[in-house]
Order: structure tokens, then C-alpha cells, then sequence
């Protein structure tokens, strides 16, 4: 039973360095999500992706982050010159069709620290 | 900006104690969803409530959404260890989402044997 998977599940980088973080998400679910938590916070939504458009990038905190999605398969984000605050856990979740009833279900998440 | 504010955020109990988590907000909310989430592993759904003053029982647990489905509450009935964990509520917009999950930041449960 394929559930959502994410890799590298631990990168650390030195600061200004770019990394990329990939997402699968469970084969025919049509929405993908990111989100990051940093310790001590709850998650923080970054981007929803439907297919693949992305509606609303306003949630990316900076514009080093980028992501894009492959049709309605594998999701990277991309942080570029990456800074210290970057460090926390990445997750990525999808979900059936985006409905605001929808399970999302998440992967276990890359850990990213930041020298 | 929707902001969900959980409490206690902290919580070590005995086992065999009840226990109950608040999830409050002043922004409406679509759904309210509550996770468990384990070290190293990405939150879990445990339960999904819509309507308002919407009661759903889970063995132990009892979730209940306010009438004006701007807040809820997690109940846990004789807590066992296997109950400790991160509890996460998050709620949706109507958007759905497009607006993402606003989670709260979470209530540490510890349940001492």
C-alpha cells in the first residue's frame, strides 16, 4: 500500500546552498500540499497544488521557495541561497480531490537543517 | 489571517485520568480536523467534524465542534499509554485547498503508566 513519500527524510546543507525536496503522493489524488513546521510551531501551509496548477504561491515565505508538480505525480520544492531559518521538517500531503472535507494524507517529511 | 489557538500545549497525566484538549479560534472554520502525529512521521487524521455541534466518539476520544464551528475539543476518557503522542487540530476554509490546513500548534500528551 503505497502512502505518501518524501526524500532525501534528513538533507543538511550549508547556508546559501540550494536544495531540492521531493514528494509522491498516493497515485490519483488530484491535490498535493507543503507544508513546514518548525520546532515548537504547528505546520505552516506553504502551497496547494491541483493537477498541476498551483492557484496561490502568496504562502511561499520568501521567493527563494519554489515548487512545481508533474502533472498530478511528483512534487519538488526548491529552496534556493538557503538562510538557517529554513531549518525545520518539510511535509508534503495529498488528498483526494482538494475538497475542504478531504483527508489529507501526509508523508513522513524531510528533515532540513542549515548550517 | 486564521490563527487556531490549542491548549493546554502541555499535558502529563496518570493513566486511567481523563483529559480534554481545546482547539479555539475567532475565524469560522469549513471543518475541523484533529491529527496524531508520532516522532519522525507525518500527522495522521483521526477524525473529521463539519457541522456545527457535530459530536464524533472514537473508542476513547470524543470530538465535539462548537455550534458556531469556531472551536472544538478533544475528550479522552481513561488515557493509557499508548494515548501519548501529539494531537494537532486543524481547521479548513471554505476554500478548501486552496486555503490549506491552519493547524494549532499542537498539545504534548504524556500518559504515565
Amino acid at each position: 500500500g503505497a502512502g505518501v513519500s518524501q526524500s532525501p527524510s534528513n538533507k543538511v546543507t550549508e547556508k546559501g546552498k540550494d536544495v531540492e525536496l521531493r514528494c509522491d503522493p498516493i497515485s490519483g489524488h488530484t491535490a498535493l500540499y507543503w507544508y513546514r513546521q518548525r520546532l515548537g510551531q504547528g505546520l505552516e501551509f506553504l502551497i496547494y497544488f491541483q493537477g498541476n496548477s498551483a492557484p496561490d504561491k502568496s504562502g511561499l515565505p520568501s521567493d527563494r521557495f519554489s515548487a512545481e508538480r508533474t502533472g498530478e505525480s511528483v512534487s519538488t520544492l526548491t529552496i534556493q541561497r538557503t538562510q538557517q531559518e529554513d531549518s525545520a521538517v518539510y511535509l508534503c500531503a495529498s488528498s483526494f480531490n482538494g475538497w475542504y472535507t478531504d483527508t489529507q494524507y501526509f508523508g513522513p517529511g524531510t528533515r532540513l537543517t542549515v548550517l | 489571517t486564521q490563527l487556531l489557538e490549542q491548549s493546554p500545549q502541555f499535558l502529563s497525566i496518570q493513566e486511567g485520568e481523563n483529559l480534554t484538549v481545546y482547539c479555539n479560534s475567532s475565524s469560522v472554520f469549513s471543518s475541523l480536523q484533529w491529527y496524531r502525529q508520532e516522532p519522525g512521521e507525518g500527522p495522521v487524521l483521526l477524525v473529521t467534524v463539519v457541522t456545527g455541534g457535530e459530536v464524533k466518539k472514537l473508542k476513547r476520544l470524543t470530538f465535539q465542534f462548537g455550534d458556531a464551528r469556531k472551536d472544538s475539543s478533544l475528550h479522552i476518557t481513561a488515557a493509557q499509554p499508548g494515548d501519548t503522542g501529539l494531537y494537532l487540530c486543524a481547521g479548513a476554509g471554505s476554500g478548501g485547498g486552496a486555503d490549506g490546513l491552519t493547524f494549532g500548534k499542537g498539545t504534548h500528551l504524556i500518559i504515565q503508566p
